[in-house]
């Protein structure tokens, strides 16, 4: 099965919004509520960012948000701070018991 | 505070197998949970390679499931992935993981080992 697909950049100045998508089939993100979003800082392993398309573990920052529509998936990041400056990268459930990835997206705060 | 550390070779020759371990310290695997491991090409992309639960079905991602053993031992509070027959290809970073109960996610990682093939 082929990776979800993600834009490979986006950026915004301090304090706007930045929306990254990730699309995939309707045989995974259209398919399960197991939509998952993580960040990656340079050197840093991921961190879990939202599960279950749109919930926040606790400690995240309420302004990472998620939705979805469709067989596309969405990560918003309101009001950037500079050390949202990271790669982000989607995955999905895609049923028959594996997992899919998104090819990563590196959010650049001006 | 759950925290995973891994360890092993960081290179193996080609053909050969790629064999590490997870620590896990600050949670029981018994006490339930999937764990597993993720890798990260030197190209950034990340690949889920599979989890195993101590008592429950062990799943791997189809593309390396003829290759791939993951296993839980309770009694040391470890996990283990062994790779066989590696090449090139598999150079990356491996990091593992925790599942989250519900929603295929991955809560706690560790800091990742990098692991070279040699050819």
């Amino acid at each position: 099965q082929s990776a979800l697909t993600q834009p490979p950049s986006a950026s915004g100045s301090p304090g706007q919004s930045v929306t990254i998508s990730c699309t995939g089939t309707s045989g995974d993100i259209g398919a399960y509520d197991a939509v998952s979003w993580y960040q990656q800082h340079p050197g840093k392993a991921p961190k879990l960012l939202i599960s279950e398309v749109t919930k926040r573990p606790s400690g995240v920052p309420s302004r990472f948000s998620a939705s979805r529509s469709g067989n596309t998936a969405f990560l918003t990041v309101s009001g950037l701070q500079t050390e949202d400056e990271a790669d982000y990268y989607c995955s999905s459930y895609a049923g028959n018991f594996n997992l899919l990835f998104g090819g990563g997206t590196r959010v650049t705060v001006l | 505070q759950v925290q995973l550390q891994e360890s092993g070779p960081g290179l193996v020759n080609a053909s050969e197998t790629l064999s590490l371990m997870c620590t896990v310290s600050g949670f029981s695997i018994s006490r339930g949970h999937y764990w597993g491991w993720i890798r990260q090409t030197p190209g950034k992309r990340l690949e889920w390679i599979g989890s195993d639960h101590y008592i429950g079905p062990t799943s791997y991602n189809p593309s390396l499931k003829s290759r791939v053993s993951i296993s839980v031992d309770t009694s040391s509070n470890q996990f283990s992935l062994k790779l066989f027959s590696v090449t090139a290809a598999d150079t990356a970073v491996y990091y593992c993981v925790r599942d989250t109960l519900q929603g295929w996610a991955r809560d706690y990682w560790g800091q990742g080992i990098l692991v070279t093939v040699s050819s």
